[in-house]
């Protein structure tokens, strides 16, 4: 999936550590999202950006933080990892409006907080 | 807050059997989405429904969208192995939360040949 690249693809992180996941898109789609995903609980929404220097609030955005600085990157912050935060990431992007044809998905970030 | 709710959460059929997921929303949608995700890999974008009533099909696959834009449901005919996987929907609120896409908890499809 060539249009959206996370990084990193796979990480541990030690319960406090902190640490930032890049999503960077070459589609130049307005609308960007983090989701995670849990067995059971689906996607969970935890932040999504609908254009460039903006951001909002998901389903779950507690323990998380945002930025868009430029149009092609959002990335997500952990500033103090938790277990409950282990969980396989995915960055998706999308068109606005009516032209929009669904989301991308990148490969995911599988974390594990330990 | 949104809330879309996704039932069966887990579905068994035999290959040649039918399948159908029912998604529906706590909040009328600007319009719903649905995906496949396979094991192991990441969500892929089948379809999306934006007007009240509205019937979209893909070969075996049948995507409905309710006249009150709540819920929406996917049917497959004749299952095939090549089926198996997840099968979400995902409802956009519209309004002033536009893009704000809120996923179901998913369907998992499996395929006993």
């Amino acid at each position: 999936n060539a249009g959206v690249t996370q990084t990193p693809k796979f990480r541990v992180l030690k319960t406090g550590q902190s640490m930032t996941l890049l999503c960077a898109q070459d589609m130049n789609h307005e609308y960007m999202y983090w989701y995670r995903q849990d067995p059971g609980m689906g996607l969970r929404l935890i932040h999504y950006s609908v254009g460039e220097g903006t951001t909002a609030k998901g389903e779950v955005p507690d323990g998380y933080n945002v930025s868009r600085l430029k149009k092609q990157n959002f990335l997500l912050g952990l500033e103090s990892a938790a277990p409950s935060q282990t969980s396989v990431y995915f960055c998706a992007i999308s068109e606005s409006g009516r032209r929009s044809m669904g989301a991308f998905f990148g490969q995911g970030t599988r974390l594990t907080v330990v | 807050g949104q809330q879309v709710m996704q039932i069966p959460q887990y579905q068994h059929v035999q290959e040649g059997e039918d399948f159908t997921t029912y998604c529906n929303s706590s909040t009328t949608l600007s319009n719903i989405q649905w995906y496949k995700q396979r094991p192991g890999g990441h969500p892929v974008f089948l379809i999306q429904l934006v007007k009240s009533g509205e019937v979209k099909k893909q070969k075996r696959l049948t995507f409905q969208f309710g006249e009150a834009k709540k819920n929406s449901s996917l049917h497959i005919t004749a299952t095939q192995t090549t089926d198996v996987g997840t099968y979400f929907c995902a409802g956009n609120a519209g309004g002033t939360s536009y893009g704000k896409l809120t996923f179901g908890q998913g369907t998992i499809l499996t395929v006993h040949p």
